[in-house]
């Protein structure tokens, strides 16, 4: 089993759309990352989090470190969201033992 | 915002050639730098971690002499593919905390698609 999974795979929407991403994780951490990968392959972080909920304009990522899952909400989805969303998670670990592990990514396709 | 450049973006060489590629933090210094690999449809799996002024730490099964990587100063790191083969062709990329803190915002390059024919 991966230490870090995320559902569902591949994603569809339609514009406007309300959208959500997860991911469960299955060991202890000191934060976790949300990332989008456009089509060319560069990356940027969204979030990086321990607890609660952050908010980015129509971006919303919330943890539950109690269930190891956290959730991406896209309000208003636009075409322009299409990309890989990737969990990556930092173990408890410090130093040079403390190191991402990545999800998979889900592929999000919305529709105008 | 802090912003990692990297180059090329893509290059084709030839099997026995070496590729160059570098990332250099624009606005930041990057004491660390982490390289990353990427194939198709897969995670971003960890090669090896750069610290400027000391040499690299690899992952487990990643040559050293095959993926030689050099973080001479604060903004620049690079990693060299040696004598490269098509098993080789993949995404790279590279990612520096800022601040150099481990539970700092990460700030990725753009990635180099390489393919070795």
């Amino acid at each position: 089993k991966n230490e870090v999974e995320q559902s569902p795979q591949n994603l569809t929407a339609q514009e406007g759309e309300f959208i959500t991403i997860n991911c469960s994780y299955s060991v202890g951490i000191s934060a976790l990352h949300w990332l989008q990968q456009h089509p060319g392959g560069g990356i940027v972080s969204l979030f990086m989090l321990s607890s609660g909920k952050k908010k980015h304009g129509r971006l919303i990522a919330t943890i539950n470190i109690q269930e190891k899952h956290s959730s991406l909400h896209i309000t208003a989805s636009h075409p322009r969201d299409s990309a890989v969303y990737i969990c990556a998670v930092r173990s408890h670990y410090t130093g040079a033992n403390s190191k991402l592990t990545f999800g998979k990514g889900i592929t999000l396709s919305v529709r105008p | 915002g802090a912003v990692v450049s990297q180059h090329p973006s893509r290059v084709i060489c030839k099997s026995g050639t070496s590729v160059k590629i570098e990332c250099r933090s624009l606005d930041f210094q990057a004491t660390t730098m982490f390289w990353y690999r990427q194939f198709p449809k897969q995670s971003l799996m960890l090669m090896a971690t750069s610290n400027e002024g000391s040499k690299a730490t690899y992952e487990q099964g990643v040559e050293k002499d095959k993926f030689l990587i050099n973080h001479a100063s604060l903004t620049l790191s690079t990693l060299t593919v040696t004598s490269a083969h098509p098993e080789d062709s993949s995404f790279y990329i590279c990612s520096a905390p800022q601040g150099g803190v481990y539970n700092s915002p990460l700030h990725f390059g753009n990635g180099t698609r390489l393919t070795v024919t």
